[in-house]
């Protein structure tokens, strides 16, 4: 059964840092990887997918990184704003077992402090 | 263009009254999908359509609830008997279809049972 693990759950930092949010999976048999944001008391936004065959994609500060064989998904985010404080879900569209069925971890909850 | 939309954004209601939530795609969208978001748990599948085949309602939990869609486009699912257990931000999403599409989410009702 395909497992998402996001850690840390929480994370702060100050303004302007560089930071990485880490997305594991247990099943490497996936068609791609999604990256979304959620603000408080609102639904989820896209920010990036990566398919299975592809090692990164960008988004102006946005960078992310998938290494299937090892399970492993990346988020980049360069010089942190405040405006970037949400919780960042990573979600693996499996190939097996329904490929519908998007498998989500429980996301990493980021504060940006000014 | 809009984005996927639900309606309401906020639900309260009795132990044993019925529901109803409203999605409304993004046009051109075929494939539709109904997720729930419960308090510190990930996202759960509930139900995925795909223009005109037979809907997966795989991840539905019991036979209380239920989920159509008519023409195509909008989507209503409906809770009967609703129990506590039920209460959770409900999620709709909407993509092309196919694989390689990312989802697109509506920002949710939330729904509470009292």
């Amino acid at each position: 059964k395909q497992e998402v693990t996001q850690i840390p759950a929480a994370l702060s930092v100050p303004e302007g840092e560089n930071l990485v949010l880490n997305c594991s999976f247990t099943d490497s048999a996936i068609y791609n990887l999604q990256w979304f944001r959620q603000d408080p008391g609102k639904g989820l936004t896209s920010l990036l997918l990566i398919q299975s065959s592809q090692r990164e994609q960008t988004s102006g500060r946005l960078n992310a990184s998938l290494d299937k064989s090892s399970g492993r998904s990346t988020l980049y985010i360069a010089a942190s704003q405040p405006g970037d404080s949400a919780t960042y879900l990573c979600a693996v569209r499996p190939t097996q077992g329904g490929s519908e069925k998007l498998v989500f971890g429980k996301g990493t909850k980021l504060t940006v402090n000014p | 263009g809009a984005g996927v939309s639900q309606s309401p954004s906020n639900k309260v209601t009795e132990k044993g009254k019925d529901v109803e939530l409203r999605c409304d795609p993004i046009s051109g969208h075929t494939a539709l999908y109904w997720y729930r978001q419960s308090l510190g748990q990930g996202l759960e599948f509930l139900i995925y359509f795909q223009g005109n085949s037979a809907p997966d309602k795989s991840g539905l939990p019991s036979d209380r609830f239920s989920a159509e869609r008519t023409g195509g486009s909008v989507s209503t699912l409906t809770i009967q008997r609703t129990q506590q257990e039920d209460s959770a931000v409900y999620l709709c999403a909407s993509s092309l279809g196919g694989v390689s599409s990312p989802l697109h989410f509506g920002n949710g009702t939330r729904l509470t049972v009292t």
